[in-house]
Formats: C-alpha cells, structure tokens, sequence
C-alpha cells in the first residue's frame, strides 16, 4: 500500500491563476480530509469528504476554494484566482470506512507558492 | 471551540536525557487526543493516541483532565527522536493541532 498521495509536491502560481491540488486516499480508504498549514502556524481544518459527498466544509473560505472527491479518481482542492495569502502547505488525510480508532492517515503535501 | 496549546516551539535536549513535550486543550467535552510526529523529509504519522494508553518509541502520554494536558514523554532521548511533534484534538472527526514543539536531540 502506497499511503496517501497527493501531486503535485510542488505548485508555483502568479496571482490570479487557479491551482489544482489531487489527492489519492490509500486503497480502501472512502474518507478524505483537507488541512492547510500556514508559515508558522498548525495545521488547520479544511473539508471532509465521502465519496460524491461533502461532509463538513466549515473550515473552507467562503469564496474561492471548493473540494470534490467523485466515484472515480482522486479528491481535488482547487482554489480559484490565487492571492498571496494562499501560499501554504495543504496537507491530505484519508480514514478507512470503520474508523474504531479514529485514525487520519496523511499524506506528503503540496506546497503552493503564489508569487 | 477547541483549541491546542504547545507553548515550547523549540526543545533541545541531550542524549539519554528526559523529554517532556508540552500540549494543552481546551476543550468542554470529553477529548480524544493524538500525538503526531513528523521526521525529516516525511510526512506526518501518528506516534499514539489516548485512548491505547501505549507506549510507542519509548514515548507516554498520559491525559489529565484536571489540567486539561496530554504531555509527551520518554525517558531517555534518542538521537533518532528529532523531529516535529504536533499535539491534536479530534472532534467531530476533524482534527485540531497544536502549533507544534521542534524537537532536537544534542548528541
């Protein structure tokens, strides 16, 4: 089992742009978690997602940011008309159906930089 | 709303020495709280969680209720114990992190 993976590791966008943050959970895994971490910050809560259904999007920004997770294929983050401020790491987690522990399992990251 | 406190974002401690990780809550229910660590150039992983009550890597923490803490700790510090360690509460299956303690060990 591979883990958790995201791509790309790495994303440089110009102010404006739209970037695309994917997420593969690891095999048979059906729950997906978003976190971001700011510069010197913890990391912070984003969205929960099933398979074709948002779960929790409370620590989603209202405008801007959406998170899908279809039948087929990866979990996306995308993030509309960059600002500055964007400029973190998001961070993937994903949980099997049973989750009697309660455990996230994360993966590597993307690390986005807006210039 | 929850919250996590580790106020130490840096800890230096020699070979063979005690650790103590500090992590604090706020939190009015009844907690369910991990401890995640990060090494270098990998990526985060879960060390324990209350519940187990183990001890994995040498390393404990016990929950307080009284002091609303779930302090970090191991005995002898281990070279290979350098890492980022990140302190979190789990509600409503969403995690919430401590800002995290760097900890180094001086050989």
């Amino acid at each position: 089992n591979a883990g958790v993976m995201q791509n790309p590791r790495h994303l440089v966008r110009r102010r404006g742009q739209e970037a695309r943050l994917r997420c593969s959970p690891m095999k048979g895994h059906s729950h997906v978690y978003w976190y971001r971490q700011l510069p010197e910050e913890g990391l912070k809560f984003m969205v929960y997602l099933q398979k074709e259904n948002i779960i929790d999007e409370s620590g989603m920004p209202k405008e801007r940011f959406s998170a899908e997770f279809p039948k087929e294929g990866p979990s996306i983050l995308r993030i509309q008309q960059v600002v500055r401020g964007d400029s973190a790491a998001y961070f993937c987690a994903s949980s099997p159906p049973n989750r009697a522990l309660n455990e996230q399992y994360f993966g590597p990251g993307t690390r986005l930089t807006v210039t | 709303a929850q919250r996590v406190t580790q106020p130490e974002k840096l800890l230096s401690v020699f070979k063979g020495a005690p650790v103590e990780l500090k992590c604090n809550y706020s939190y009015s229910g009844s907690p369910e709280l991990f401890w995640y660590v990060q090494y270098s150039r990998q990526r985060l992983q879960l060390l324990l969680r209350h519940i187990s009550r183990e001890s994995i890597k040498g390393f404990t923490a016990d929950l307080n209720k009284g002091e609303t803490s779930f302090h970090l700790k191991k005995p002898f510090a281990q070279e290979e114990d350098s890492a980022m360690y990140y302190c979190a509460l789990l509600r409503d299956e969403k995690l919430t992190f401590g800002t995290g303690t760097r900890l180094t060990i001086i050989p």
